[in-house]
């Protein structure tokens, strides 16, 4: 079965800083999508940015990034120029046929 | 993009009744959704693949009889908890694929906060 590790329970950024965020996942798999999820108070569930993994290139939406090491399985998302409003759960998510959740790290950004 | 609506949003039942949770695709087919559950501070965990058609399969330690889910259209699955329990209070999330399209994204509903008193 397909594991998903994020291994930060809580991080803080400063506003208008950078912060990383962590993921590794663990999958026999070669052909796989990979997710960061941000979920707010809401509890809506809303996809920030995805990583298909036979593409070798980083995916980027706007201030959002990640890092993909397919050898490594490894997936950190990295916010920069951070805004209040990106202060929620971020969960890193691995799917093939089914989408499988880490634990989740709950980000504070500080005005 | 995508749009999945999940109903009720909340719901507060008594202990031994059955509750009915709708998730359906606006815009989209979906062969495929998905029941998660979600505890507070806790992650989503995958309860049930929902398949259009056929049985859902459950994951290991979910018991069937006791989350019954439906799928019977292209557009609705449907999570009916039996006989409900304190202990199944929680936040419940469906989420759909569009059809035919195996590893990418899913749409979430907007989740149920059952409370079962």
């Amino acid at each position: 079965a397909q594991t998903v590790t994020q291994s930060q329970p809580e991080m803080s950024v400063q506003e208008a800083e950078t912060v990383t965020l962590s993921c590794t996942y663990d999958t026999s798999e070669s052909d796989y999508y990979l997710f960061w999820y941000k979920q707010p108070p809401s509890r809506q569930m809303i996809l920030v940015i995805r990583q298909e993994a036979y593409k070798q290139q980083n995916a980027t939406e706007n201030r959002f990034s990640v890092n993909f090491q397919k050898a490594a399985k490894s997936f950190s998302l990295k916010i920069s120029d951070s805004q209040l409003g990106d202060a929620a759960m971020y969960f890193c998510a691995y799917n093939n046929n089914d989408m499988r959740f880490g634990a989740g790290t709950r980000l504070t950004v500080k005005p | 993009g995508a749009v999945v609506s999940q109903h009720p949003s909340r719901v507060i039942c008594k202990s031994g009744t059955s509750v009915k949770i709708e998730c359906r695709s606006l815009d989209f087919q979906a062969t495929t959704m998905f029941w998660y559950r979600q505890f507070p501070k806790q992650s989503l965990m995958l309860m049930a693949t929902s398949n259009e058609g056929s049985k859902a399969t459950y994951e290991q330690g979910v018991e069937k009889d006791k989350f019954l889910i439906n799928h019977a259209s292209l557009t609705l699955s449907t999570l009916t908890v039996t006989s409900a329990h304190p202990e199944d209070s929680s936040f419940y999330i469906c989420s759909a694929r569009v059809s035919g399209r195996r590893n990418t994204e899913a749409f979430f509903g907007q989740g149920t906060r059952l409370t079962v008193v």
